[in-house]
């Protein structure tokens, strides 16, 4: 099984709204990740976690606040966004961050900002 | 700078016209490269990984291959269910951070 699972699969909020994005696996990964993808573009990174901790944050802006409650549940919570915060909003996970292995997304979340 | 390049940005097919992908990379030393099948609104498909020079990776109608320089992604006798943007990734040896570094993509269209 190599599912990841992201709940919800649509969002719209508005700039006042704080919501969260939840992300869970079960491949026993102790790695996962957050991705940011605008349209027509590739994803691109913003956050990792390796065995629950945060390794990387890619100057992420603070409204933008990632957790790692435990090795298979990944959030990523939402205040006060803008506008151009709208996206596709990915999670992923690999076995472990520091060797090549592969990453296997998640469906996405669809954020709208109103 | 680490860097990949996907070419051609667009690629239209007639359905049983076969064709090649192009993914070129300049990274400081390979770790890994992955391509992966993207749909419309859905995450990232993964579809194959190279970790060295001389690979190859075939599943279905795919074949991938790596070069030191480049990967190629064969598409033989594509269907319309192909049709998809299809990333290539590379892991560089400067990170052991799980960062990848994506390519633009290449979006094929393939016409019944």
């Amino acid at each position: 099984d190599t599912e990841v699972t992201q709940t919800p699969k649509h969002l719209v909020m508005g700039m006042t709204n704080k919501k969260s994005l939840k992300c869970e696996q079960h491949m026993g990964h102790r790695a996962m990740y957050w991705y940011k993808q605008k349209a027509k573009k590739p994803p691109e990174l913003m956050f990792v976690y390796s065995y629950e901790k945060l390794s990387i944050n890619e100057s992420v802006p603070s409204r933008f606040s990632p957790e790692c409650p435990n090795s298979s549940l990944l959030n990523l919570h939402l205040h006060a966004l803008q506008p151009e915060d709208s996206a596709l909003y990915l999670c992923a996970s690999s076995q472990v961050a520091g060797e090549p292995y592969e990453q296997f997304f998640g469906p996405g979340t669809r954020l709208t900002v109103l | 700078e680490d860097q990949v390049t996907q070419s051609p940005e667009a690629l239209r097919l007639q359905e049983g016209e076969s064709s090649s992908l192009n993914c070129s990379y300049t990274v400081s030393g390979l770790r890994g490269l992955f391509w992966y099948r993207q749909d419309p609104g859905k995450g990232p498909e993964f579809l194959f990984t190279l970790y060295s020079a001389g690979e190859e990776k075939e599943k279905e109608r795919l074949k991938a291959t790596l070069t030191k320089k480049e990967s190629f992604l064969h598409i033989t006798a594509p269907k319309p269910e192909d049709s998809a943007t299809y990333l290539c990734a590379v892991r560089a040896g400067s990170s052991n951070t799980g960062k990848l570094i994506f390519g633009q993509g290449t979006t094929l269209q393939v016409k019944p």
